[in-house]
């Protein structure tokens, strides 16, 4: 099992809808979770930090279940800016090591 | 604030030639990755600086990569003899600490080699 799993997508979505994508861990221990956006040829840049059950900025909110070892990301209203790549990335624990997921294609149709 | 800087943000360079890339980090920040990026692929970590401490140089593919991190700050990755294969975006980033604190990233290199 990959240390952190998304699904490559693409999602196609039209504008105004809600999405949610999910995100897989394996190392229980982990304590810090990030999600970053992606445009094409654009370096990522961070959306959301999740220490605990969860974040909410906006029309963005990430939830933590560590019970079943997943974040998930949703977006609600979308809007044809918010196409992207979407990374998951947990810090593995007692290192140095970021683990980024493949990344999750979001494609918001007009 | 100031975010991580790079320079230069495109290099077109021939078979064989040395190039370096320059990454300058958050002021503040003593964790500097450096990790490459290839057309529709995922990141591949190069290498970590923490403050002074000896590097982790696990991930750099080759003998001919090499980086260094000066005054705990600014930091160069130097490629010699470059091989088509290392066409790529070498992206830089810095975290506060590491392990558990958010990365920013720096915009990137693009670099093509012909």
């Amino acid at each position: 099992r990959k240390e952190v799993e998304q699904d490559p997508g693409p999602f196609n979505v039209p504008e105004g809808a809600t999405v949610a994508f999910n995100c897989t861990y394996s190392n229980s221990a982990s304590q810090s979770f990030f999600w970053y956006r992606q445009d094409c040829r654009k370096e990522p840049k961070l959306l959301m930090s999740v220490y605990s059950s969860g974040n909410e900025d906006g029309r963005f909110t990430a939830q933590l279940n560590r019970a079943s070892q997943y974040i998930s990301l949703l977006i609600r209203d979308s809007k044809l800016s918010d196409s992207a790549t979407y990374l998951c990335v947990v810090p593995r624990s007692g290192t140095y090591k970021y683990i980024f997921g493949t990344g999750t294609r979001l494609k918001v149709l007009a | 604030g100031a975010g991580v800087s790079q320079s230069p943000s495109n290099k077109v360079t021939e078979k064989g030639k040395d190039v370096e890339l320059r990454c300058d980090p958050i002021s503040g920040h003593t964790a500097l990755y450096w990790y490459r990026q290839s057309l529709g692929q995922g990141l591949e970590f190069l290498i970590y600086f923490q403050g002074n401490s000896a590097p982790d140089k696990s991930g750099l593919p080759s003998d001919r990569f090499s980086a260094e991190r000066t005054g705990g700050s600014v930091s160069t990755l130097t490629i010699q003899r470059t091989q088509q294969e290392d066409s790529a975006v070498y992206l830089c980033a810095s975290s506060l600490s590491p392990g558990g604190y958010e990365q920013y990233f720096g915009p990137g290199t693009r670099l093509t080699v012909t």
